[in-house]
């Protein structure tokens, strides 16, 4: 099946500093969405890209699928951005099934 | 967008006993999902909840263990059988609408002794 690989596996910002997180895939991708799981446990969608560019205020997203990977984008972190970040995607001919990536932990420190 | 909910939100059940996990969708959804999730790992999908026919089981997940109903396009429940310390996790339904974003509830974390 399809590998999702995500860098870094852990991140330590300031406040205010910003990030990238990385997401590499191994196969042609249908669906790719962005999730934040907060220490709650709950996952939110940030982001449905399967390929160009899309921003949320201070989040923004890019999917490169010709070249399989995706990146999100944090300006200004805030420490309710601390939690994980997870890369999920839907290869090609896989009946809409989202196979998720290994995650990046953030922790936002003041 | 939709607002899952789950219920119960956490449990403590002995080995050898089930538990049905309920999860509740506010608007019609076109799939609905459960997966489970161990301390500290990613998420691995368990099954497909089709409706009004048998669930679709990834591998490694059998329906004798993990028995799935959706009986409508807004409900679904995940019985896990027989349960051994093993089976200890955090489940999660989830639900993907007709714009193919995909939503999850609140997770039921289950402890197994």
């Amino acid at each position: 099946g399809i590998q999702v690989e995500q860098s870094p596996p852990d991140l330590i910002l300031q406040e205010g500093a910003n990030s990238t997180l990385r997401c590499n895939f191994s196969d042609s991708v249908n669906n790719l969405q962005w999730f934040h799981q907060n220490p709650w446990g709950q996952l939110i969608n940030l982001f449905y890209i399967p390929s160009g560019t899309k921003q949320n205020g201070r989040l923004s997203a890019t999917t490169v699928a010709t070249e399989r990977y995706s990146l999100l984008y944090i300006s200004s972190s805030q420490t309710t951005d601390s939690g994980v970040y997870f890369c999920a995607v839907e290869g090609a001919g896989t009946a809409s099934k989202l196979t998720f990536g290994t995650g990046t932990r953030l922790q936002v420190t003041l | 967008s939709a607002v899952i909910s789950q219920k119960p939100s956490r449990d403590i059940c002995q080995r050898g006993t089930s538990l049905t996990i309920q999860c509740q969708v506010d608007s019609q959804v076109t799939m609905m999902f459960w997966y489970r999730q161990q301390p500290g790992q990613s998420l691995t999908l368990i099954a497909t909840a089709n409706q009004g026919s048998e669930a679709t089981y990834e591998s490694g997940f059998v329906i004798d263990k993990f028995p799935i109903s959706r009986p409508n396009l807004t409900f679904s429940t995940l019985t896990v059988s027989n349960m051994s310390p093993e089976d200890s996790s955090i489940y999660l339904c989830s639900a993907r609408t007709g714009g193919n974003k995909q939503y999850f509830g609140p997770g039921t974390r289950l402890t197994v002794t």
